[in-house]
């Protein structure tokens, strides 16, 4: 069973411009969340989407955004980039909701570097 | 607001020695706690999911614990190997529908 596949690996971007991360959730997971992990801030949530729909946002401005495809596959943009954007960007899938009782299994990380 | 706390930040053992991570959280109202394995720039792997209605979890040489009242959950490594050496981070689900991360205990076990 194939994993969570997250595209691009690695990103280099200049302040101001934008750039979309996928995710591609193990199969019949109808669960992708995305988080941010920095060395200052750790692992913050940015946002869960479940069946199509927002589930739930953590604190992080609007230019984070996000959606799903009918097959559950999730992309992330972010708009107007700045310095402090640059993270390791991590997906993670479930079957079901992610705060429920189930298992998260994570992706490798899209390494964003903004310059 | 959930904040979730692990000390120590990092920790150096001899192989064979057995390790023990703390992960403690301020609002005892949580669905579950996982304990996760995260390897330098690498995704983060599940190693164990207690529920709330659940006092611990064991898995091969691994047991975690949780005390929901006094917010406190442990990790037990048993017989470490130089191969767990990672970074080890505990999230809390609360009734925010939200998972709050600890920022990790780097573990390094030596040969």
């Amino acid at each position: 069973k194939a994993g969570v596949t997250q595209t691009p690996r690695y990103l280099i971007k200049t302040r101001g411009q934008q750039v979309t991360l996928s995710c591609s959730p193990i199969s019949g997971h109808r669960s992708v969340s995305w988080y941010q992990q920095t060395p200052g801030q750790g692992l913050q949530f940015l946002f869960e989407y479940f069946s199509e729909t927002q589930r739930n946002k953590g604190n992080f401005p609007g230019r984070f955004s996000g959606r799903q495809f009918s097959n559950s596959r999730s992309e992330m943009n972010v708009s107007t980039l700045e310095l402090g954007d640059s993270a390791l960007y991590l997906c993670a899938s479930s079957s079901g909701q992610a705060w429920a009782n189930e298992k998260l299994f994570f992706g490798s990380g899209t390494q964003l570097s903004v310059l | 607001k959930q904040e979730v706390t692990q000390i120590p930040a990092a920790l150096s053992v001899p192989e064979g020695e057995n390790l023990v991570l703390n992960c403690s959280f301020t609002d005892s109202a949580i669905y579950n706690l996982q304990w996760f394995r995260q390897d330098p720039g690498k995704g983060l792997t599940s190693l164990l999911l207690i529920q709330s209605s659940q006092r611990e979890q064991t898995s091969g040489r691994l047991n975690a614990s949780l005390d929901k009242s006094s917010g406190r959950s442990t990790l037990y490594i048993a017989a470490s190997q130089p191969g767990d050496s990672a970074t080890y981070l505990c999230a809390v689900s609360s009734d925010d529908y939200k998972l709050s991360f600890g920022a990790g205990t780097t573990v390094t076990v030596r040969a």
